[in-house]
């Protein structure tokens, strides 16, 4: 069974740090691209980072470019999501995802999301 | 443009048919996927490409594209479809993946 399980969320300072994680299992990570999606409270989803399964292809959204980082680590079957200088507008809730084949944005399993909260 | 469009709501009475649609110019070169997403829970994909169902997903739910515009058809609704759906795509340089605003269905 396919499984996505997203950790790291929490409250932060705007300005601060946090590091995401998703941790897979049931399929073979390493053949998969891979994605971050976010929620904002009561708004809609949008779409945050991709990495694909060979290295050096990378994309992020303009909203996060510069300060976020998005890394995998195929020997753990673990997806990443630094956060660097957040701000408010990154409160949300974040989902890894998986494409369903190579770079095709038909996002087939989703985790149960990790919570961001930037705050005062 | 880079953004695709979706009406913000539509409902339908149950049983009947609804078509939910989305808009953008990276369809034109891409295909859309809809994802539905009930209050609390993660997105789930209902349709990808030309008009593909992930394994689960019931035969009353079909895609179709033409031009810059992406459908979602529900053929005889059941009340467990009320969600909220969402389209996407890559969009126009490829470089970037579009999600639409959302389309909140209600089943009357």
């Amino acid at each position: 069974e396919v499984q996505l399980v997203e950790s790291g969320g929490g409250l932060v300072k705007p300005g601060g740090s946090l590091r995401l994680s998703c941790a897979a299992s049931g399929f073979t990570f390493s053949t998969y691209t891979m994605n971050w999606v976010r929620q904002a409270p009561g708004k809609g989803l949008e779409w945050v980072s991709s990495i694909t399964s060979r290295p050096g292809y990378i994309y992020y959204a303009d909203s996060v470019k510069g300060r976020f980082t998005i890394s995998r680590d195929n020997a753990k079957n673990s997806l990443y999501l630094q956060m660097n200088s957040l701000r408010a507008e990154d409160t949300a809730v974040y989902y890894c995802a998986r494409d369903l084949y190579d770079s095709s944005a038909y996002y087939d399993y989703w985790g149960q999301g990790t919570l961001v909260t930037v705050s005062s | 443009s880079s953004e695709l469009t979706q009406d913000p709501a539509v409902s339908v009475a149950l049983g009947q048919t609804v078509r939910i649609t989305c808009q953008g110019d990276s369809l034109r070169s891409y295909y859309a996927s809809w994802y539905h997403q009930k209050p609390g829970q993660a997105p789930a994909l209902v349709i990808y490409g030309k008009n593909s169902r992930p394994s689960g997903i019931p035969d009353r739910f079909s895609g179709s594209s033409s031009g810059n515009t992406a459908s979602l058809t529900i053929t005889g609704a059941q009340a467990e479809d009320e969600a909220e759906y969402y389209c996407n795509s890559r969009d126009s340089s490829g470089d970037q993946v579009l999600f639409g605003g959302g389309t909140k269905l209600t089943v009357l």
